[in-house]
């Protein structure tokens, strides 16, 4: 399977446990996004990357979240303390951006985590 | 304000009906795509058309037809002789130019049961 991979495809916690999720995107994507969907709502932008540079993390939504691309490959999102409001599905999308390059999205399957 | 709105939350049609979902939509940018992904009950996006701003052609697959026309900002998608299978939350999107395309704003989705 050559799509964009998530581990793991869900993830219960308690309330203040720490969470890492990963991404494996489609190999030649050079670009890599995190969206989260909360339940009745569409996917939210959250940050992305560029290889292994990160270029946006404003719409991060606290400081509990992070992201990392280290080797510009697969990619982690960290919640720490986790919150019951943070229970959520986390998507993961990678593209393929520069020269002819649509820079369209492919989306995985999304990592679906509840805070109890 | 939201850039993409779908103003039906939840349609009910039964099997073999039309059904219009709507998609109403708001950029400053020239040029833009525009999207439409289906969510199944199993949570994965699965993506139906993308739509370049400049092409305002209507486009038809199969039982699926969608309906781009700027002068209203909106991009309608119909489903012809609906089938159970089509149960499912629909999400409307867009990407713009000034942001490369890289954030792809969904708007809250139509809730779609086809009842048999």
């Amino acid at each position: 399977d050559t799509g964009v991979s998530q581990d793991p495809r869900h993830k219960i916690t308690k309330r203040g446990q720490n969470v890492t999720f990963r991404c494996d995107p489609i190999s030649e994507h050079n670009r890599l996004y995190w969206y989260r969907q909360t339940l009745g709502q569409g996917p939210e932008f959250l940050t992305y990357f560029q290889n292994e540079a990160q270029l946006e993390k404003s719409r991060l939504l606290s400081d509990r979240f992070s992201a990392e691309r280290p080797k510009g490959s697969f990619s982690t999102l960290e919640i720490q303390r986790t919150e019951q409001g943070d229970s959520a599905m986390y998507l993961c999308a990678s593209s393929l951006y520069g020269g002819v390059a649509s820079n369209e999205q492919f989306f995985g399957p999304g990592t679906r985590l509840t805070v109890l | 304000a939201q850039k993409v709105t779908q103003a039906q939350t939840e349609i009910s049609v039964v099997e073999k009906e039309d059904v219009t979902l709507d998609c109403v939509y708001e950029t400053r940018d020239t040029t833009y795509y525009l999207f439409w992904y289906k969510q199944p009950p199993s949570g994965e996006l699965v993506f139906l058309i993308r739509r370049n701003s400049f092409d305002e052609q209507n486009e038809i697959s199969g039982r699926y037809s969608w309906n781009f026309q700027k002068s209203t900002s909106s991009f309608n998608f119909t489903i012809t002789a609906s089938q159970v299978v089509d149960s499912a939350v629909y999400f409307c999107a867009l990407s713009e130019a000034e942001t490369s395309y890289d954030k792809v704003i969904f708007g809250p989705g139509t809730s779609l049961s086809v009842i048999p």
